[in-house]
């Protein structure tokens, strides 16, 4: 069965501070991993995958994450955060094997960033 | 915009009425799933289309549940009698398998359901 695990609900940090939102994740053979975020009363906004390749996958507005086989980790990261990256954010996985289709998302993660 | 529609994007209804959802896909996007989220919850997984086919459909999708994708195009998700649990955000996602490498789900702003 598939999992993801989001060990957070909050992370508080200052604007201009990097940071880091984690996940971990449990699958069958090899991940796609995926990040969304999500503002007030909207949609999923898709941020960034890693389907294959270099373990430091670059996204939207700055976001980067880190896969870690070994750990089973893919945690996502932003060098200098700003007030408007404040929203919900959710890490998803989905196995590589095509009998797998859907997407399985974490609980999500509150990011605030404060002034 | 080409982005993924839902309509309409607030229901307020009462225990036991029909309710119906329309969602839009990405034009050729030839796969089109449906989730729920409910409050403090990441979204969880309904049904998917490939084209007009239904090819999976969750334990979480009730016999009061049916989705429908006729022309492999736009997709509606009906919920007969409709309890109060089924108040959630109802989002619909699309894709194209046409290209190996781009597997990523784009969301549509979603459907909030309320049930009083």
């Amino acid at each position: 069965a598939q999992s993801v695990a989001q060990p957070e609900d909050q992370v508080n940090v200052a604007e201009g501070n990097p940071l880091t939102v984690k996940c971990t994740y449990s699958v069958s053979g090899n991940p796609y991993l995926f990040w969304y975020v999500q503002y007030p009363n909207r949609g999923l906004q898709f941020l960034l995958k890693y389907i294959t390749g270099d373990n430091l996958v670059k996204g939207s507005y700055g976001f980067e994450a880190e896969f870690n086989k070994s750990q089973t980790s893919f945690h996502l990261k932003k060098p200098s955060a700003l007030v408007s990256d404040s929203a919900l954010y959710f890490c998803a996985v989905r196995g590589a094997n095509t009998g797998f289709q859907k997407l399985v998302f974490g609980t999500g993660t509150r990011l605030l960033v404060s002034p | 915009d080409t982005g993924v529609s839902q309509d309409p994007r607030h229901k307020i209804t009462k225990r036991g009425q029909n309710v119906t959802f329309r969602c839009d896909p990405i034009s050729e996007h030839n796969r089109l799933y449906w989730y729920r989220q409910t409050l403090g919850q990441g979204p969880e997984f309904l049904t998917y289309f490939q084209n007009e086919a239904q090819l999976e459909k969750s334990r979480l999708l009730s016999d009061r549940f049916s989705a429908e994708r006729p022309k492999g195009s736009f997709s509606t998700l009906e919920i007969q009698r409709t309890e109060q649990g089924d108040s959630a955000m109802y989002l619909c996602a699309s894709r194209t398998t046409r290209d190996g490498y781009t597997d990523t789900q784009y969301f549509g702003p979603g459907t909030r359901l309320t049930v009083l």
